[in-house]
């Protein structure tokens, strides 16, 4: 069965630097979303893409955070000058055609800023 | 702004018990409502997709309805299993998608 794979599923970095998260939607997947969950909260939606375009974002997704597509089947999220509260589990989804289908979520990468 | 509220947060039965989570929402305009499961340390997995249209949706022993007017869904999980323990979340989706916190369901052997 198709899934929703992120890399890596772990990564170290020091307070401000740069760090690009991976993901790879399910293949024939439009519309791509980004979310975080810190430790012990709730899942919280970062952004939605669609087209190559930002679909929706979050008051959480300011210009530290930016995704793009580079190719036919990655997706990124690049979070800019790291701060010890970027320390979470973020996860990459997808879903089929519309943005109120049902969305298959990876198994995350789980960032510690330090 | 909405506002996804679960209760309980965590519940405790032992096998064979059926059960009952609940999930209430802020805002009725909402374009679907969607169950997870979460495991520890790991994603989400999609269990139930009840669209704003719908009443309910079924999937093996669960079942997810949806009473949009009230702003309440509820997730009953018939015969658990000690498999069923993890972590169930329920998301709405308007312009995005708003999780609660979650019913934390352990099912004793």
């Amino acid at each position: 069965e198709p899934e929703v794979t992120q890399t890596p599923s772990h990564q170290v970095t020091q307070m401000g630097q740069e760090v690009i998260l991976r993901c790879v939607p399910i293949s024939n997947h439009l519309y791509f979303y980004w979310y975080r969950q810190i430790l012990g909260q709730k899942v919280e939606f970062l952004v939605s893409f669609y087209n190559n375009e930002i679909s929706e974002k979050s008051e959480i997704f300011d210009d530290q955070f930016s995704v793009e597509r580079p190719d036919g089947s990655n997706f990124t999220l690049k979070i800019r000058s790291t701060k010890l509260e970027d320390s979470a589990m973020y996860f990459c989804a997808s879903s089929l055609l519309t943005s109120d289908e049902t969305q298959y979520f990876g198994p995350g990468t789980r960032l510690l800023v330090l | 702004k909405q506002e996804v509220t679960q209760i309980p947060a965590a519940l405790s039965v032992p096998e064979g018990e059926n059960l009952v989570l609940n999930c209430s929402f802020t805002d009725s305009a909402i374009y679907n409502l969607q169950w997870f499961r979460q495991d520890p340390g790991k994603g989400l997995t999609s269990l139930l997709l009840i669209q704003s249209s719908q009443r309910e949706q079924t999937s093996g022993r669960l079942n997810a309805s949806l009473d949009k007017s009230s702003g309440r869904s509820t997730l009953y999980i018939a015969a658990s299993q000690p498999g069923d323990s993890a972590t169930y979340l329920c998301a709405v989706m308007d312009n995005d998608m708003r999780f609660g916190a979650g019913t934390r369901l352990t099912v004793k052997p």
